[in-house]
């Protein structure tokens, strides 16, 4: 399998709701990758799991809450968005983080969010 | 800080037109470039990148220290290549900054 995979594929939720997003791959990669992509924007990185653990948070609201129960799974939590945060969300993975090594990142379909 | 440009918004051409879509950016050591494209619909995919120097669907794209520059070029375009581009640029390791893009569209 050498895809990344990620569900739902649409999401509308409200300001109130809690949600999770889900990815998933099964290439053995160490590292995922969370990014939020407006509309006819580029792919802004929110965090980075390497090893399951966290390394990169970019300044991220506390309102997103990532987490890497293990090394092919990666959830995203929601809880209390705004109507700012509807984008599309895409998912990546790679071999490794690399700190000076650069790895291929696989992108996911992304889940197109909408809160209302 | 890295930052990566990319002037044009939409390039519309006609097929069987060359096409060139730019890249400048500003690090200050040595970077890595790539391509990306994210055609209709699908996922954001690696097109290129600058140290394997390969051409991929007929692009090519050259790095210029000089000019610090990484323009994407096609001799012919074709009706599947209209898509959006990114240029993106790692300045060590696995970050990427990626530029703003530019949609190509091809024309018959």
């Amino acid at each position: 399998d050498t895809e990344v995979t990620q569900t739902p594929k649409h999401l509308v939720m409200g300001m109130t709701n809690k949600k999770s997003l889900k990815c998933e791959q099964h290439m053995g990669h160490r590292a995922m990758y969370w990014y939020k992509q407006k509309a006819k924007k580029p792919p802004e990185l929110m965090f980075v799991y390497s090893y399951e653990k966290l390394s990169i948070n970019e300044s991220v609201p506390s309102r997103f809450s990532p987490e890497c129960p293990n090394s092919s799974l990666l959830n995203l939590h929601l809880h209390a968005l705004q109507p700012e945060d509807s984008a599309l969300y895409l998912c990546a993975s790679s071999q490794f983080y690399g700190v000076k090594t650069h790895y291929e990142q696989y992108f996911g379909p992304g889940t197109r969010l909408t809160v209302t | 800080a890295q930052r990566v440009t990319q002037p044009e918004k939409l390039l519309s051409v006609f097929k069987g037109a060359p096409v060139e879509l730019k890249c400048n950016y500003s690090y200050s050591g040595s970077p890595e470039l790539f391509w990306y494209v994210q055609y209709s619909r699908q996922r954001l995919q690696l097109l290129l990148r600058h140290i394997s120097r390969e051409s991929i669907k007929g692009f090519t794209a050259d790095l210029n220290k000089g000019e610090t520059s990484f323009h994407l070029k096609k001799p012919f375009a074709q009706e599947e290549d209209s898509a959006m581009y990114y240029c993106a640029l790692a300045g060590g390791g696995n970050k990427l900054t990626f530029g703003t893009g530019t949609q190509l569209k091809v024309e018959l």
